[in-house]
């Protein structure tokens, strides 16, 4: 059964940083591309990074490119997800996905940016 | 980026009627290698989404067959053949054919009459 299970969301001031993780099982993870993406209160689905099988491609929405890196470690089955220079604009549900295609997905991850 | 627009935004249905949303694409979403990479996904409240349809019409594995996805090039469409309860929830077409970044349309809100 594959599994995703998010953590790292918080309440941060804007400006400051966090880093969410997304510990994966149940397939092998160093075959697929895996992804993030949000969803604000009460919003819609809105696609935020993705990142290749090895790790050696990855890409952004305008929304976060330069401040959101994106990266994975396939020996711990995890996908990481940087988030620097937060604004008020990216507090959300945070999820991730496998595969290009969001195959299956995590429960999410809150963040919130507020002072 | 390429612009997915749904239709209708709200869908009230009575319970065992069909139900029907459609999803627009500003560009063809056929890719090179001949396939067309439309999904469908649907949110019930409260939970994560979940993936129902890849590739158009390719249902997921566990999804009932009363969902059943349909269309090419920028004109696609959702139908459910009889609404159940469990159905309530939003429902978004995701295009993965133009970029990453990949786009999703704005979501249709599925409630019973």
């Amino acid at each position: 059964e594959v599994q995703l299970l998010e953590s790292g969301g918080d309440l941060v001031q804007p400006g400051g940083s966090l880093r969410l993780s997304c510990a994966a099982s149940g397939f092998t993870f160093s075959s697929y591309a895996m992804i993030w993406v949000r969803q604000a209160p009460g919003k819609g689905l809105e696609w935020v990074s993705a990142i290749s099988n090895s790790g050696g491609s990855t890409y952004y929405a305008d929304s976060v490119k330069g401040r959101f890196t994106i990266s994975r470690d396939n020996s711990k089955n995890t996908v990481y997800l940087q988030m620097n220079s937060l604004r008020a604009e990216d507090t959300a549900v945070y999820y991730c996905a496998v595969n290009w295609n969001g195959d299956y997905w995590g429960q999410g991850t809150l963040v919130t940016v507020s002072s | 980026d390429v612009v997915m627009t749904q239709s209708p935004l709200s869908l009230p249905v009575t319970l065992g009627q069909p139900a029907s949303i459609s999803c627009r694409s500003s560009q063809s979403l056929v890719y090179s290698d001949g396939n067309t990479y439309l999904n469908w996904f649907q949110q019930r409240p409260g939970q994560s989404p979940r993936r129902l349809i890849y590739k158009v019409s390719n249902r997921d594995s566990g999804v009932p067959d009363r969902f059943s996805g349909s269309g090419s090039g920028t004109d696609f469409t959702l139908k459910i053949s009889r609404v159940e309860a469990e159905d309530v929830g939003v429902y978004y077409c995701m295009q993965g054919t133009h970029g990453p970044p990949h786009t999703f349309g704005q979501g249709t809100k599925l409630e019973i009459k």
